[in-house]
């Protein structure tokens, strides 16, 4: 069975130092990977999504991801840190069964210091 | 902003009583996806449907139903609400395996 694993229920950076944020997957298969968003009492917003093609994929608001399929990784990047990331962030791989079901990681809350 | 739409935004019931939340999916998306998100967790899969047809289901228990329509839109059923049912219900279209666009949600609480 597939899963995500999200190391670290929250993290905290600075304002202005890299954001990290990290991802592993199991999967027989080469799988889709999907970074999503949530701010307080909203929906989920997509990020960024690997399927196939270049690994290092870039998406809304500066972050981008690399998928590594020796790693079985998706880690989510983003260079300086903004304030207004704060947000708790979900991965999310789609699983390759009949019905495609999206199977999530527990998520990380990402905390900006100023 | 994504063209998934959710009805009610929230709403308040009383233990006991059933509910039906709605979703409107994105333009040309034959595939729904509910999901309950209680507070300070990821989101819970409770099920999908595809073309009408429910084509997979979470835990979750006979009581959470739903209905797709021709045009796609969506219902979740809840009936015989209990207080644990209080979370963020999300509604989530797709096109086949590709990425999955959510509404706001239905913030559910049960008192």
């Amino acid at each position: 069975a597939q899963s995500v694993t999200q190391l670290g229920s929250h993290v905290s950076v600075s304002e202005g130092a890299l954001v990290l944020l990290r991802c592993n997957y199991s999967s027989s298969v080469p799988p889709y990977l999907f970074w999503y968003v949530q701010y307080p009492n909203q929906g989920l917003q997509l990020l960024l999504k690997y399927t196939t093609g270049a690994t290092l994929v870039k998406g809304i608001n500066g972050f981008e991801a690399e998928f590594k399929k020796s790693e079985t990784s998706f880690h989510l990047t983003k260079p300086s840190a903004h304030m207004s990331d704060a947000a708790e962030y979900f991965c999310a791989v789609r699983g390759m069964d009949s019905n495609y079901q999206l199977i999530w990681g527990a998520g990380t809350k990402l905390i900006i210091k100023p | 902003e994504t063209g998934v739409t959710q009805s009610p935004t929230h709403l308040i019931k009383t233990r006991g009583q059933q509910v039906t939340l709605r979703c409107s999916s994105q333009s040309g998306h034959n595939t729904v996806s509910w999901y309950q998100q209680a507070l300070g967790q990821g989101p819970q899969f409770i099920f999908q449907y595809y073309r009408e047809e429910e084509n997979g289901r979470g835990n979750f228990p006979p009581r959470f139903s739903g209905l797709q329509f021709p045009n796609y839109s969506s219902e979740l059923n809840v009936n015989a609400l209990e207080l644990d049912d209080s979370a963020l219900y999300l509604c989530a279209s797709s096109l086949g395996p590709l990425e999955a666009f959510f509404g706001q949600g239905t913030r559910l609480t049960v008192v």
